[in-house]
């Protein structure tokens, strides 16, 4: 179809509750990245999915971050216990394979209050 | 640690002249340059990149310059349009792990008309 989706688009949350964010890669895309956003900030690499298995997951921050791919399709980030500091842009973005060009999502807005 | 920094958060240009972006990385494994831009509530989008085997790379109104032994690099956009009105963004990888872009904070570039 069209391009990356991301949904929700803006998700606000309270200290300690779980939240899951989801992305729909464009149709075909092999590979699948998850960044983070901070204010002022560019985006911070995540995780890597070729497929359906993690390939890369160097960027989580904490084992309270955890993302799926279960059908080498739709990927989703989850957040445990969530706190102040995860506040931030969660951008997904695929390619069509691992050295080709990333296309990115809009992002999901994460206020953790 | 930054790996990839824009010093300057915002640049200023009037509509006609040259806006120049700058970069410089510190990590000498990073082999591939891109700048993204982005417009505000989209995510970034890929606008050019460069190879290190390359020190020029020419698209259109936008060049991106690469000096290797100052590990730095520029996007130079010319004449400037109102619509390149953006933050942009580069970013670095390294060929063996080419899925994990390094981001920089972005400049914010305003063109005046």
């Amino acid at each position: 179809g069209a391009g990356v989706s991301q949904t929700p688009s803006n998700k606000v949350t309270e200290k300690g509750k779980y939240v899951e964010l989801r992305c729909d890669p464009i149709s075909g895309h092999t590979a699948l990245y998850w960044y983070r956003q901070s204010l002022g900030q560019g985006p911070e690499f995540l995780i890597y999915f070729q497929g359906t298995g993690a390939a890369d997951d160097s960027g989580l921050p904490n084992d309270r971050f955890f993302a799926v791919r279960p059908e080498g399709s739709v990927s989703t980030l989850k957040i445990q216990r969530t706190e102040r500091g995860d506040s931030a842009v969660y951008l997904c973005a695929s390619s069509a394979g691992p050295n080709n060009e990333q296309f990115f999502g809009p992002g999901t807005r994460l206020t953790v209050l | 640690d930054q790996q990839v920094k824009q010093n300057s958060p915002s640049l200023s240009v009037q509509e006609g002249r040259i806006s120049i972006l700058n970069c410089d990385y510190t990590n000498s494994m990073f082999d591939y340059f891109l700048w993204y831009k982005k417009y505000p509530a989209e995510g970034p989008t890929f606008l050019i990149s460069i190879s290190s085997i390359k020190d020029k790379n020419e698209d259109g109104r936008f060049t991106v310059f690469l000096n290797k032994s100052a590990k730095h690099l520029s996007l130079h956009i010319v004449p400037s349009q109102p619509g390149d009105s953006a933050v942009y963004f580069c970013a670095a990888s390294a060929l063996q792990g080419a899925q994990k872009l390094v981001f920089g904070q972005g400049t914010r570039l305003t063109i005046n008309p």
